[in-house]
Formats: structure tokens, C-alpha cells, sequence
């Protein structure tokens, strides 16, 4: 079975540039989080979804940031514009109906703004 | 805000000898989960404990969540370099699946 599915798995640009993450769940799970992980913070929880309603969005840390979740096979993250501060490993992970259920994550975007 | 803090942040041992890492809270979770991580890969589930004095084995690993659901610790018995990597705990309150992590244990076994 795919797992989660991130691209691209790694992306260099310029600071001030729109940035455009993606993410496909594994099939059948409903709920959605996106991360962001740095040597400094760790992992990070920016949002998550459920059922494609954003739930929590508390750890998005400025306007620049902004998730969708247009259906339930995708979703994406967006900076724009981005700053050489948001360079960092950015993970998308799915679970199946929120409770104890284990989180299965991407391999991640490995993000760099120069 | 809810915390876990994880100790020790980096260990580096040699092939063989036994480690703990532990993983502390104030606030009392429904579950723990632990997570191992390697270069340029997303976390993987190890296990969940979810009852309170809980023990579950994973071959040369041993979890244990502490009776009042605050804390928990992972010992790894004769470690060896496949063991090399990030540890993550992972506290789920009952808020729709929301996990807190914790910052992590960067684990090197040399050979």
C-alpha cells in the first residue's frame, strides 16, 4: 500500500518566492497534519485536518502560511512570501478516526530559502 | 501549554551496552505513543501504551507509561548501530488526534 506521499522532497528558492507544498494521504484516513521540523523547535505542529475542516490551526506561525484541503486525497501548504526563517523539513502525516491511532508520515519537503 | 520533555537529548554509546530515554510530562495523556526516525525519512510508529503501568516488549525494546499516564520511558537492551537514530514520544490528549511531541532523542551506537 503507498503511504503518504509528499513533493517535492526537496526545494531550494529565493526568499520572497511563493512556495507550494503537497501532500497525499494514505486512502481512507481522515485526518491530516501537517509539520515542521528543525533542529532548534523539533517537530511542529502547523494544522491539522479532519475530514477536510480545518480543526486547529494555532501552530501556523504567521499569515505568510496557509493550508487547503480541497478533498480527501489532497492537500497542500503555502508560503508566500517566504523567508529564509521557514527553511526546515516540512512532513505531512495521516491517521485513520482520531483516538490512539498512530500518525503515518510522509518522508517530507526539505525546504531552503536563500 | 502541554509539554513533554525528553532526556537525554543526545546519546552516543557503543554497540552493546543498555540505554533509557524517558519522556516527561505534567499533564496526564490517554496514550503515548514512541516514533523512531532516520536521516531524510519521516517518524515511524514503534508502539502505543495506553494503560497506565503499561509494559509492551518489541524485541530488545522495552516501553513502560507510568502509572499516572505522565511519563514514559524506552530501554534498549545490547544496542546495536541499526539502532542509530531520532526517538520521539508523542502524548495524545483526547484533541481529535493532535499529538504533542516531544523534542526528541538523537541515539548513535557506534560500532
Amino acid at each position: 500500500d503507498a503511504g503518504v506521499i509528499q513533493s517535492p522532497r526537496h526545494e531550494v528558492t529565493e526568499m520572497g518566492q511563493e512556495v507550494t507544498l503537497r501532500c497525499k494521504p494514505i486512502s481512507g484516513h481522515n485526518s491530516l497534519f501537517w509539520y515542521r521540523q528543525t533542529m532548534m523547535r523539533g517537530l511542529e505542529l502547523l494544522i491539522y485536518f479532519n475530514n477536510n475542516v480545518p480543526i486547529d490551526d494555532s501552530g501556523m506561525p504567521e499569515d505568510r502560511f496557509s493550508a487547503k484541503m480541497p478533498n480527501a486525497s489532497f492537500s497542500t501548504l503555502k508560503i508566500q512570501p517566504s523567508e529564509p526563517r521557514d527553511s526546515a523539513v516540512y512532513f505531512c502525516a495521516s491517521s485513520s478516526s482520531p483516538g490512539n491511532q498512530p500518525q503515518h508520515f510522509g518522508d517530507g519537503t526539505r525546504l531552503s530559502i536563500l | 501549554t502541554q509539554l513533554l520533555e525528553q532526556s537525554p537529548q543526545f546519546l552516543s554509546i557503543q554497540e552493546g551496552e543498555n540505554l533509557t530515554v524517558y519522556c516527561n510530562s505534567s499533564s496526564v495523556f490517554s496514550s503515548l505513543q514512541w516514533y523512531r526516525q532516520e536521516p531524510g525519512e519521516g517518524p515511524v510508529l514503534l508502539v502505543t501504551v495506553v494503560t497506565g503501568g503499561e509494559v509492551k516488549k518489541l524485541k530488545r525494546l522495552t516501553f513502560q507509561f507510568g502509572d499516572a499516564r505522565k511519563d514514559s520511558s524506552l530501554h534498549i537492551t545490547a544496542a546495536q548501530p541499526g539502532d542509530t537514530g531520532l526517538y520521539l514520544c508523542a502524548g495524545d490528549n483526547n484533541q481529535g488526534g493532535k499529538l504533542i511531541f516531544g523534542q526528541g532523542t538523537e541515539l548513535s551506537v557506534k560500532p
